[in-house]
């Protein structure tokens, strides 16, 4: 099992740009998550997900929107980007049962200027 | 919502001395208490979680308590090495997860 993938590692936005950034698990888990990450911060819970066709906003959702087509993908789009979008976004999933362990993808790095 | 606070936010500790992480949660629903070892440029990797029924558990030289009356949870690592330098994140969850603002342990060889 590959696990929690991300794409791309790393992008330049100009502000007002628009990307979205892919995450995939092959692990058959029904909840997938979003979170982004500030140089020396904890992480920001942006949008979740607890199956396909069910998306919910988490503690940061302004500026993000995020579909579940599938039990794999959970792609997060950026409309307009802004400097204060600049941080490292992690994507992370778990399956259900009584183990609540969260697995991250490696991290897109993005930087607005 | 659950806020969690984490102290301290830097820690530097000789090598094999122990070092002792605290975190404080405000939702007594919270019943979930994983930790997190987030090396530089590098995912978060979980490394010991507990649960709400549990008092203390350990794996090898880590050891997480849970106080559920006090709600605050503690990570201690003991003989620590050179390799136990990263940042570490505590989270609480009722569903989802609360992370603290993280502690950057430091091991001085």
């Amino acid at each position: 099992n590959a696990g929690v993938t991300q794409t791309p590692k790393f992008r330049i936005l100009k502000i007002g740009q628009s990307m979205t950034l892919q995450c995939t698990q092959d692990m058959n888990h029904n909840y997938m998550y979003w979170y982004r990450q500030d140089p020396g911060m904890g992480l920001k819970l942006i949008y979740y997900s607890v199956g396909a066709g069910i998306t919910d906003k988490g503690e940061v959702p302004n500026g993000y929107n995020v579909s579940r087509s599938t039990t794999e993908d959970f792609p997060l789009r950026l409309e307009l980007a802004a400097p204060s979008q600049t941080s490292v976004y992690f994507c992370a999933s778990k399956g259900t049962g009584k183990r609540e362990t969260q697995y991250f993808g490696p991290g897109t790095r993005l930087l607005v200027l | 919502g659950e806020n969690v606070e984490q102290h301290p936010s830097t820690l530097s500790v000789q090598e094999g001395d122990s070092a002792v992480i605290k975190c404080t949660y405000s939702d007594s629903a919270s019943n979930y208490f994983p930790w997190y070892k987030q090396e530089l440029g590098k995912r978060p990797q979980l490394i010991i979680d507990i649960r709400s029924n549990v008092g203390e558990k350990k794996d090898q030289r880590i050891a997480v308590t849970l106080n559920k009356t006090a709600k605050h949870f503690s990570l201690h690592i003991t003989e620590t090495q050179p390799e136990d330098s990263a940042v570490y994140f505590c989270a609480a969850s009722i569903g989802r997860l609360t992370f603290g603002t993280g502690t950057r342990l430091t091991i001085i060889p």
